[in-house]
């Protein structure tokens, strides 16, 4: 249980176009999910925070008309990074939280990562 | 505000021996502490937490770790490193009330044969 999933795993755009990540909690809702963003050879920053029919909350110095996070459903979260440059070349990690799973801590439940290069 | 310090970069260890990767965290109440492993351009896997109870944490693929308190300390061991175990580890710290979880900078681990 506790699958997360991400789509796609990689992609490769022209600079300038628009690019977005699906990430879907597969065998639960997740009223909370996170985006992050990991540079070569670095940690996970964390970009923003998605809560379910309400508007994302963005970490200090993301820019949130660059990354448009839209969480429609208990399943899914969708990342756009519009107009890209190769500075927006990244890997990309989603996570999700499971609310009612009984237990009170925050535990998080990681995706696959999508490796976006921005040509 | 929370805090993680993963003071070493690389940690390279022997096959067969053990080893430790240190973790040391900062928060105002009581923590939530977790580790995290990373293959080559993969997510995170989960490897072990603490949320209460017994200090010595006991985890997946042989891993364990100790919270003590006093020290703010959760390094994670495994007593008998196998080349495998040759990844990115991430010490990850969070308190209840908030969502977010803050992650350590990562130890890269050089098991050698």
């Amino acid at each position: 249980g506790a699958v997360v999933s991400q789509h796609p795993s990689w992609v490769i755009c022209k600079s300038g176009t628009s690019v977005k990540i699906e990430c879907r909690s597969l065998d639960f809702q997740a009223t909370t999910m996170f985006w992050y963003r990991q540079f070569p050879k670095q940690s996970l920053m964390l970009m923003a925070t998605s809560n379910e029919g309400s508007k994302a909350t963005y970490e200090q110095g993301v820019e949130k008309d660059k990354f448009l996070i839209n969480h429609a459903s208990l399943t899914l979260s969708t990342l756009t990074v519009t107009s890209a440059h190769p500075e927006d070349s990244s890997f990309y990690i989603c996570s999700a939280r499971n609310p009612f799973s009984g237990i009170a801590y925050n535990e998080q439940f990681f995706g696959p990562g999508t490796r976006l290069t921005v040509l | 505000a929370q805090s993680v310090a993963q003071p070493e970069d690389q940690v390279n260890v022997a096959e067969g021996n053990p080893l430790t990767v240190k973790c040391t965290y900062s928060v105002s109440g009581n923590p939530y502490l977790f580790w995290y492993v990373q293959y080559p351009n993969r997510g995170l896997q989960f490897l072990l937490k603490y949320i209460t109870g017994d200090n010595l944490v006991k985890g997946s693929y042989g891993f364990e770790a100790e919270f003590n308190k006093s020290q703010t300390s959760f390094h994670l061991k495994k007593p008998s490193a196998l080349v495998s175990d040759s990844a990115l580890y991430f010490c990850a710290v969070g308190q209840r009330g908030d969502d977010k979880i803050i992650f350590g900078k990562g130890t890269r681990l050089h098991i050698l044969p």
